[in-house]
């Protein structure tokens, strides 16, 4: 079975830009996670999807935003980049039947870099 | 609020020697538990994951970790490290959420190097 994929895996850009990154999830899976990591702040959750239903969000400004599709792939959004958005972009996908200690499976990531 | 801390930053051991990584974590009820670990590029691989059952939990890569709620802790134990293993370790708690979801709360994670 496929892992994660995360499209694409690098990318560079200024100040002012715009960015979408895509996730597609292991097949099966319904949920889908982002998350940002830097160095400073290490891993931080950004928000989870399911069934095209953002579930839960976290404490990012609202320049950051996702969606999900009716087959679970997901993208998410950045507007207006600043250069503290550098980071790299996980996604996570699971199952999504909110069982206890659902496991999150995680993508390569995408590392974004913003000049 | 759910918190984890992993107390070491950086840890050199040399191959074939033991290794223990510490975690503690702070949540009021019953956690859920997991270690990931990153090869620099990548992303998150799971080791092993606790929520019930035996406090001794072995995951893959000869990895173990034991779960002592009277400590707070869920520390990750290997008895003999390869150049492999060199990477960096994330211990995470699993939090609910209002909509019946779970986010994952990471601490700062451990660089482990191995000295040949």
């Amino acid at each position: 079975k496929a892992g994660v994929t995360q499209t694409p895996r690098y990318l560079i850009k200024t100040r002012g830009q715009q960015v979408t990154l895509s996730c597609s999830p292991i097949s099966g899976h319904r949920s889908v996670s982002w998350y940002q990591q830097t160095p400073g702040q290490g891993l931080q959750f950004l928000f989870e999807y399911f069934s095209e239903t953002q579930r839960n969000k976290g404490n990012f400004p609202g320049r950051f935003s996702g969606r999900q599709f009716s087959n679970s792939r997901s993208e998410m959004n950045v507007s207006t980049l600043e250069l503290g958005d550098s980071a790299l972009y996980l996604c996570a996908s699971s199952l999504g039947q909110g069982a206890w200690g659902e496991t999150q499976y995680f993508g390569p990531g995408t590392r974004l870099l913003v000049l | 609020a759910q918190s984890v801390t992993q107390p070491d930053i950086h840890i050199t051991v040399s191959e074939g020697a033991s290794l223990e990584l510490r975690c503690n974590y702070s949540y009021g009820a019953t956690p859920y538990l997991f270690w990931y670990v990153q090869s620099p590029g990548q992303g998150l691989q799971l080791l092993l994951k606790y929520f019930s059952g035996d406090t001794l939990v072995q995951g893959i890569k000869g990895f173990e970790a034991e779960f002592k709620r009277s400590q707070s802790s869920f520390n990750l134990r290997k008895p003999s490290v390869h150049w492999s293993d060199a990477a960096e370790y994330f211990c995470a708690v699993g939090a609910p959420t209002l909509q019946g979801a779970q986010k994952l709360v990471f601490g700062q994670g451990t660089r482990l190097t191995i000295n040949p």
